[in-house]
């Protein structure tokens, strides 16, 4: 059974640094094809792909935040971080975790509510 | 970046209905196109992957189709528990990209 699960700070301030934890089970991210892909959303808005991680550890942002964003994995191969640097209010969204193995989200966590605000 | 325009942005239906949603790409995505339903305070669930594969347990009044740059979401036979909000995604290219939504609201 495949669950993903996102953590965060809940509310941070502006021009700080966001970290995220997605912790997945019931697949390795050191199996052959297998991405992370973190995704955000704010209320009431569409969905915005941030990046990605694969198996082999390569890397995938988007290029409007690209110099603002680093993903990485753990050794274990169980979880998967995001880290946003200089965040400001126009980052508060819920931010998901999903497996896209083959580009899609056929797994996706519950998300994770974060607020920007002074 | 490919962009996605998605119509319409809300539709309201009558139970037992069938609706349609579009979503148009910038260039051609050669079928790599997903649908997602997300209902309120929930995480989006895949529906449709490679334009018009039924994922896995998805009720099969749920369709897709489309190729090159053109493709469209079926809904037969409308139930109250499809009132979502539902989202295109193509996947030829990174950065991912989605669709604006659409909002399906039983009339």
């Amino acid at each position: 059974q495949v669950t993903l699960k996102e953590s965060g700070p809940g509310m941070l301030q502006p021009s700080k640094t966001l970290s995220l934890t997605c912790s997945f089970s019931g697949f390795s991210l050191s199996t052959s094809g297998m991405v992370v892909s973190w995704i955000r959303q704010p209320s009431g808005k569409s969905l915005e792909w941030l990046a990605a991680i694969d198996w082999d550890g390569d890397k995938y942002y988007n290029p409007s935040l690209k110099s603002r964003l680093t993903v990485s994995k753990d050794t274990s191969n169980t979880q998967v971080f995001l880290k946003i640097t200089s965040v400001d209010i126009a980052d508060t969204a819920t931010y998901y975790c999903a497996r896209t193995n083959r580009g899609f989200g056929d797994y996706w966590g519950q998300g994770v509510m974060v607020t920007v605000s002074s | 970046d490919i962009r996605m325009t998605q119509s319409p942005a809300s539709l309201s239906a009558s139970l037992g209905e069938t609706v349609n949603i579009e979503c148009l790409a910038s260039e051609d995505i050669y079928s790599d196109l997903a649908w997602y339903q997300q209902k309120p305070g929930k995480s989006p669930q895949l529906l449709i992957y490679n334009a018009n594969s039924l994922q896995n347990g998805v009720p099969s009044r749920f369709s897709g189709s489309g190729s090159g740059t053109q493709y469209s979401l079926k809904i037969n036979s409308l139930q109250s528990e499809d009132v979502a909000t539902y989202f295109c995604q193509q996947y030829n290219n990174y950065p991912l990209t989605f669709g604006s939504g659409t909002k399906l609201e039983i009339k």
